[in-house]
């Protein structure tokens, strides 16, 4: 089967940054995909690692190492509209995506 | 460029009824997935659609099921519901080769009474 655990919830300030873990335990590893969900809203997609590295897509970046089957997404420059919950997935049977429980970010001024 | 539309956003059902759900894929994609949504929790992988084929399931029992049509748009159906299937329903769509990548449209809430 297929197991992802990140925090449940994250406080930051506003301008600071902020770190989201996440580890998984998989068989058939492709990548670690990131999605952001505000309130009420639909899950975005954020990024994508498929290969050990940093990945930076603005004021976010991605992390993978493989070995340590851990990744983290990296939220820079703190915006209070990133306050949001951000999954990490990893991909199962076919093409699915099986989402980790969601960390709930909330930025405070 | 469309993006992942659903309806209805919201129903209200009692127990044991039946219901249907659409989706309409972004434009070009040929795979749909879908996912239940509890409150507080993760999307969880219901089925996915390639090419009007089953592609995939997941933890979900046989009162699940789904079609996809030839434009890529695509159904879910719930049979005999009950209070736990409760839960915003998510349709994802994506292309075969970037399946990582994936399009959720807004999702319905359906609640079961």
């Amino acid at each position: 089967g297929q197991s992802l655990e990140q925090p449940s919830e994250v406080t930051a300030v506003e301008g600071a940054i902020v770190q989201i873990n996440c580890t998984y335990q998989t068989s058939g590893f492709y990548g670690l995909s990131w999605y952001q969900q505000h309130d009420g809203g639909a899950p975005t997609f954020l990024s994508y690692n498929a290969l050990d590295g940093l990945e930076e897509t603005g004021r976010f970046s991605s992390f993978l190492s493989r070995s340590d089957s851990y990744g983290y997404l990296l939220l820079q420059e703190l915006q209070m509209k990133d306050s949001a919950s951000y999954f990490c997935a990893v991909r199962g049977a076919g093409y699915a995506l099986n989402f980790g429980k969601g960390t709930s970010l909330l930025v405070t001024p | 460029e469309t993006g992942v539309t659903q309806s209805p956003t919201h129903l209200i059902k009692t127990r044991g009824q039946q219901v249907t759900l659409r989706c309409s894929s972004q434009s070009g994609h040929n795979t749909v997935s879908w996912y239940q949504q509890a409150l507080g929790q993760g999307p969880q992988f219901i089925f996915q659609y390639y090419r009007e084929e089953e592609n995939g399931r997941g933890n979900f029992p046989p009162r699940f099921s789904g079609l996809q049509f030839p434009n890529y748009s695509s159904e879910l159906n719930v049979n005999a519901l009950e209070l736990d299937d409760s839960a915003l329903y998510l349709c994802a769509s994506s292309l075969e080769s970037d399946a990582e990548t994936q399009y959720f449209g807004p999702g319905t809430r359906l609640l079961v009474l």
